[in-house]
């Protein structure tokens, strides 16, 4: 089946320790999204890419970096993790049609 | 400042009863609002959505209904069942591939 995957499900880093989460698609998307979602708050879009140009929120720390090496792979970087960082985060993709189609999201947390 | 808006964080239904989920936004240039439906520990799925040149949009059991003057929609799924107990987020879409979402209302249907 088509679907967005996301390793790892569950991260556990040190304050301060880089940390690479990955995403990759079999849907052939080519726009790709990188969500910051914590308890009770709505997805916060961290940045996304439309094929490979990349585009960053204003208010995203630079602490988070991305990376897109290919189509069908997205990677967010998180230089120096502190405990704010502590989230679930959620990688998407949308394609010609409007919606966006989720992977099942990594929860890292940050000790 | 938070575009699109779900003022209820939760909603109990009695099954068999009409569950009413309501969302507003702010940003009038949206183009297409989405609904997402998340169980605990996955990512959000998309359920159904409206073009804002629409006023109504059916599918199945759920229908979203989009206000543009009000800049209000909602969704309504009648039956409830038991299995349609989730955390609902409501999305909004700008054109240029940005989703900005809701901060989501969990449903709970009472057997």
């Amino acid at each position: 089946d088509a679907m967005v995957i996301q390793n790892p499900r569950y991260q556990v880093t040190q304050f301060g320790k880089p940390v690479t989460l990955s995403c990759s698609q079999t849907l052939n998307h080519n726009v790709m999204y990188w969500y910051q979602q914590k308890s009770s708050q709505a997805p916060k879009l961290l940045f996304h890419y439309y094929d490979k140009d990349f585009n960053n929120e204003a208010d995203t720390p630079d602490n988070f970096q991305s990376r897109r090496p290919n189509t069908s792979f997205c990677f967010l970087d998180i230089r120096s993790p502190g405990l704010g960082d502590a989230a679930m985060y959620l990688c998407a993709t949308s394609g010609l049609a409007h919606e966006q189609f989720f992977g099942p999201g990594t929860r890292l947390t940050v000790l | 400042d938070q575009q699109v808006k779900q003022n209820s964080p939760s909603l109990s239904v009695q099954e068999g009863r009409i569950s009413i989920l309501n969302c507003d936004y702010t940003n009038s240039m949206f183009d297409y609002f989405l609904w997402y439906k998340k169980y605990p520990a996955e990512g959000p799925t998309f359920l159904i959505s409206i073009s804002s040149i629409k006023d109504k949009n059916e599918d199945g059991r759920f229908t979203v209904f989009l206000n543009k003057s009000a800049k209000h929609l909602s969704l309504h799924i009648v039956p409830s069942q038991p299995g349609d107990s989730a955390v609902y987020f409501c999305a909004a879409r700008e054109t240029g591939n940005q989703f900005y979402f809701g901060t989501g209302t969990s449903l709970t249907v009472i057997p």
